[in-house]
């Protein structure tokens, strides 16, 4: 059964940091990983989707890595703002038909 | 209105009442999903429909109903529900189910069972 972990569960950093969020799953025959965004008392947004097949995929400030064979991904904010304040939820999909596996998220704090 | 939406956004309930849940999506989508999030667990997978058929029923206990009339609504009807049901109530759609296909979520309905 495919488990999926985001240590630590919040993280508070000061404007301005370049930070990394991380994430680990225990079964590494997946299909794909997304990273989405939670703000309190909404829905979630996705950020970024990486394929079984590709190694990292940039959005913005955003970049997102995978490692498949050590099942780990992470989650790189660069110079980060106030506003990317929010819980930050990793996913993984084990077929094209499968379920997203969650993780429980990291909620990030960013102080002016 | 644009994208998902829930109501009502927060809901209160005894253990006896029998309330429902309603989502609808303006994207065009053919897939919709019933997620639960609850405190301290990561979220987890309800129910699916595509094409208003029923694809993936994840082990739900019978007291969560769900029904899809089209593809543009779905409800989630609940009764006799027990305190540990209190949780936070996610819609999604896409555009089918499977592949690469995008969700997009709706802002949750927060239930508090008493």
């Amino acid at each position: 059964k495919q488990e999926v972990t985001q240590i630590p569960a919040a993280l508070s950093v000061p404007e301005g940091e370049n930070l990394v969020l991380n994430c680990s799953f225990t079964d590494s025959a997946i299909y794909n990983l997304q990273w989405f965004r939670q703000d309190p008392g909404k829905g979630l947004t996705s950020l970024l989707l990486i394929q079984s097949s590709q190694r990292e995929q940039t959005s913005g400030r955003l970049n997102a890595s995978l490692d498949k064979s050590s099942g780990r991904s992470t989650l790189y904010i660069a110079a980060s703002q106030p506003g990317d304040s929010a819980t930050y939820l990793c996913a993984v999909k084990a077929g094209a038909n499968s379920k997203l596996t969650f993780g429980k998220g990291i909620t990030l704090s960013v102080r002016p | 209105e644009t994208g998902v939406t829930q109501t009502p956004r927060h809901l209160v309930m005894g253990m006896t009442n029998k309330k429902s849940l309603k989502c609808e999506q303006h994207l065009g989508h053919n897939a919709m999903y019933w997620y639960k999030q609850s405190a301290k667990k990561p979220l987890e997978l309800m129910f699916v429909y595509n094409f208003k058929e029923q694809t993936e029923n994840n082990s739900v206990p019978s007291r969560f109903s769900p029904e899809c009339p089209n593809s543009s609504h779905l409800f989630l009807h609940l009764h006799t529900l027990q305190p540990e049901d209190s949780a936070l109530y996610l819609c999604a759609s896409s555009l089918s189910w499977g592949a690469d296909n995008e969700q997009f979520f709706g802002p949750g309905t927060r239930l508090t069972v008493l």
